[in-house]
């Protein structure tokens, strides 16, 4: 159980154009995820929390308008980089965590990698 | 961001030998931690939890010690094998910031065969 999947597992894109990922939790209920970013041989670094029909909040640095996050319901969530830069390439990876009573545990996904041309 | 580092530190050790990772943690009030193991072009794993009220927990092969005064977390894996090899992390629960993830720098174990 407890399972989160993303999509696309990896994409290249043109520079200046938009990237969706997707972050499903696969058999259970997700009221928050959140959005990480990873740079090579770097730890994670927290974009966003995304909790389910409210908007997301960013970290510190992180521009809300570039990295746009829709939790539109209790399975999936969704991370679109805008006009994606050489600089936006990393690796993007989500996490879920249940509803109440299902503790603090966050499930990951596989991640996105993330190549802008 | 947090926690972001310029590179990774490494841990080499020999198969069968025990392994020992540190981890240094910022938040006081953090009050449940993880370790996470993460392979090349993977997500993290979960390996073993502790929470702020316990100094340790046991797990199969793995052990996590919590030192609350100082702020450290270690993770001890016995008899390491090859396919422990991997990028090692530990994270901060924030329960008072909405339970996010605050993760440490990592580090890289290498076991040789």
């Amino acid at each position: 159980g407890a399972v989160v999947s993303q999509h696309p597992s990896r994409v290249i894109c043109k520079s200046g154009t938009s990237v969706k990922i997707e972050c499903r939790s696969l058999d259970f209920q997700a009221t928050t995820m959140f959005w990480y970013r990873q740079f090579p041989k770097q730890s994670l670094m927290l974009m966003a929390t995304s909790n389910e029909g409210s908007k997301a909040t960013y970290e510190q640095g992180v521009e809300k308008d570039k990295f746009l996050i829709n939790h539109a319901s209790l399975t999936l969530s969704t991370l679109t980089v805008t006009s994606a830069h050489p600089e936006d390439s990393s690796f993007y990876i989500c996490s879920a965590r249940g509803t109440s009573g299902a503790g603090d545990e966050q499930f990951f996904g596989p991640g996105t990698r993330l190549t802008v041309l | 961001g947090e926690s972001v580092g310029l590179h990774l530190p490494t841990l080499s050790v020999q198969e069968g030998d025990n392994s020992i990772i540190n981890c240094a943690y910022s938040n006081s009030a953090s009050d449940y931690f993880i370790w996470y193991k993460q392979e090349s072009g993977k997500g993290p794993q979960f390996i073993i939890d502790i929470r702020s009220n316990m100094d340790k927990r046991q797990g199969q092969r793995v052990t996590v010690l919590l030192n609350k005064t100082v702020k450290h977390l270690s993770l001890q894996i016995a008899a390491t094998q090859p396919g422990d090899s991997a990028v090692y992390f530990c994270a901060e629960n924030r329960n008072n910031q909405g339970g996010k993830l605050i993760f440490g720098q990592g580090t890289e174990l290498s076991v040789k065969p």
